[in-house]
């Protein structure tokens, strides 16, 4: 079946501008996690949505990111004024409802911020 | 608040020999465990889970794992390495009955020599 769908796979942009970045979640997960990974700080949790709940925003580190997620599936993370440490591999993974179902990762967006 | 050490950034292994990836995690409640694999320009792909129940575990590719809870660790296990295992491996770390994110080992890279 299809997997976690991530977009653009590779994103470059100019220090200053804002992105989004998209991720289409395995149907029927109901928990979608953002992730970001960097060279120098390994794997890093940005933000958690679970069904209807409020998310856990507790991972973003400025304000300058935030995220949504549209009718319990897409999900779009913003990053607004890019600077050059955002660039990173942002990693998006989705879960069955239930503590114990593994997270399943997208193939990531890779963006570059010149 | 929980931790995961990942011994060895770098491991090579000549073919057909066996494979070790360490892991040892700290967690304050029971913890579920997982490894999973990254190919080059890809995402994570789940090998294994613990989460509850026999504590020697079979994944994907001919990989197991045991958790020795009095060693607070997760370490992962070949017998006999392929060339087609050469990837970066991760070790991670979630709350037993919580869905939060997991938390990340800083990940082990994987050579297989011929």
């Amino acid at each position: 079946g299809a997997g976690v769908s991530q977009s653009p796979s590779n994103k470059v942009t100019e220090k200053g501008k804002d992105v989004e970045l998209r991720c289409d979640p395995i149907s029927g997960h109901t928990a979608l996690y953002w992730y970001r990974q960097s060279l120098g700080q390994g794997l890093e949790f940005l933000i958690y949505f679970q069904g209807n709940s409020a998310p856990d925003k507790s991972g973003l580190p400025s304000d300058r990111f935030s995220a949504e997620r549209t009718g319990g599936s897409v999900s779009t993370l913003t990053i607004q004024r890019t600077q050059q440490e955002d660039s990173a591999v942002y990693l998006c993974a989705s879960r069955l409802s239930g503590s114990n179902q593994p997270q399943h990762f997208g193939d990531g967006t890779r963006l570059s911020i010149l | 608040a929980q931790s995961v050490t990942q011994l060895g950034s770098h491991v090579s292994v000549s073919e057909g020999a066996l494979v070790l990836l360490r892991c040892n995690y700290s967690s304050s409640v029971p913890p579920y465990l997982f490894w999973y694999v990254q190919y080059p320009n890809q995402g994570l792909q789940l090998l294994l889970k613990y989460t509850t129940g026999a504590t020697l575990v079979k994944g994907i590719n001919g990989f197991e794992a045991e958790f020795k809870k009095s060693e607070t660790s997760f370490h992962l296990t070949k017998p006999s390495a392929h060339m087609s295992d050469a990837a970066e491996y991760f070790c991670a770390v979630s709350e037993a009955g919580s869905a939060r994110q997991l938390t990340f080992g800083s990940g082990t890279q994987l050579t297989v020599l011929p």
